[in-house]
């Protein structure tokens, strides 16, 4: 069974340059997180689909993330404009429920210069 | 606010020893923690979990350990190997509530 797929694996982009990063979760997983982990932390989560809808998207900046899950599978996550600060690796997981094991990907690893 | 946290940022072992990774938790209304494995440049890798009507739980050379008591959670790798080098992190979940992770201890394993 194919895991948790994330692309890309590494963007490097200059301060205030959008930037997006896409997801396709574990066939048949209903609930996706967004994570954002910087060095040497744990991931901390930026937002929860169950299937389209966003249920917990308290922790994601507003002002310049967004995110979106079209027909309850991929998931893409975008930043505009993007900020020093805004490096981190951001990580999708993908659980069949929300109450259930959460399994993740690889990660983007972006680098804001 | 309350959270997850870990004794030691780093561990270092020889090959073969059994490694002992400590978490504690504040948050008494946790019902469901869980231990994962990250290799650098990679996502976290799930090892095993355990709810709290359980206070042991063991897997292929890994056990989990929860005393509810004085909130801490640990992990036990039997006979540890070079592959097992990598950042452990222990989460935790209260119900429905989001999953919320500790910063992370550091495995080095000798050869």
């Amino acid at each position: 069974e194919a895991g948790v797929v994330q692309s890309p694996r590494y963007k490097i982009i200059e301060k205030k340059q959008p930037v997006a990063f896409w997801c396709n979760p574990i066939s048949g997983h209903n609930t996706l997180y967004w994570y954002r982990q910087n060095l040497g932390q744990g991931p901390e989560l930026l937002i929860r689909y169950e299937n389209e809808e966003a249920v917990d998207d308290s922790q994601l900046p507003k002002d310049r993330f967004s995110a979106e899950r079209l027909k309850g599978v991929d998931s893409t996550l975008k930043i505009q404009p993007a900020e020093l600060g805004d490096s981190a690796v951001y990580l999708c997981a993908s659980s069949l429920v929300a109450e259930e094991t959460q399994y993740f990907g690889p990660g983007t690893r972006l680098l804001v210069l | 606010g309350e959270s997850v946290g870990l004794h030691l940022p780093t561990l270092s072992v020889q090959e073969g020893d059994n490694s002992i990774i400590n978490c504690a938790y504040s948050n008494s209304a946790s019902d469901y923690f869980i231990w994962y494995k990250q290799e650098s440049g990679k996502g976290p890798q799930f090892i095993i979990d355990i709810r709290s009507n359980m206070d042991k739980r063991q897997g292929q050379r890994v056990t989990v350990l929860l005393n509810k008591t004085v909130k801490h959670l640990s992990l036990q790798i039997a006979a540890t190997q070079p592959g097992d080098s990598a950042v452990y992190f222990c989460a935790e979940k209260a119900g429905y509530s989001t999953l919320t992770f500790g910063k992370g201890t550091m495995l080095l394993v000798s050869p």
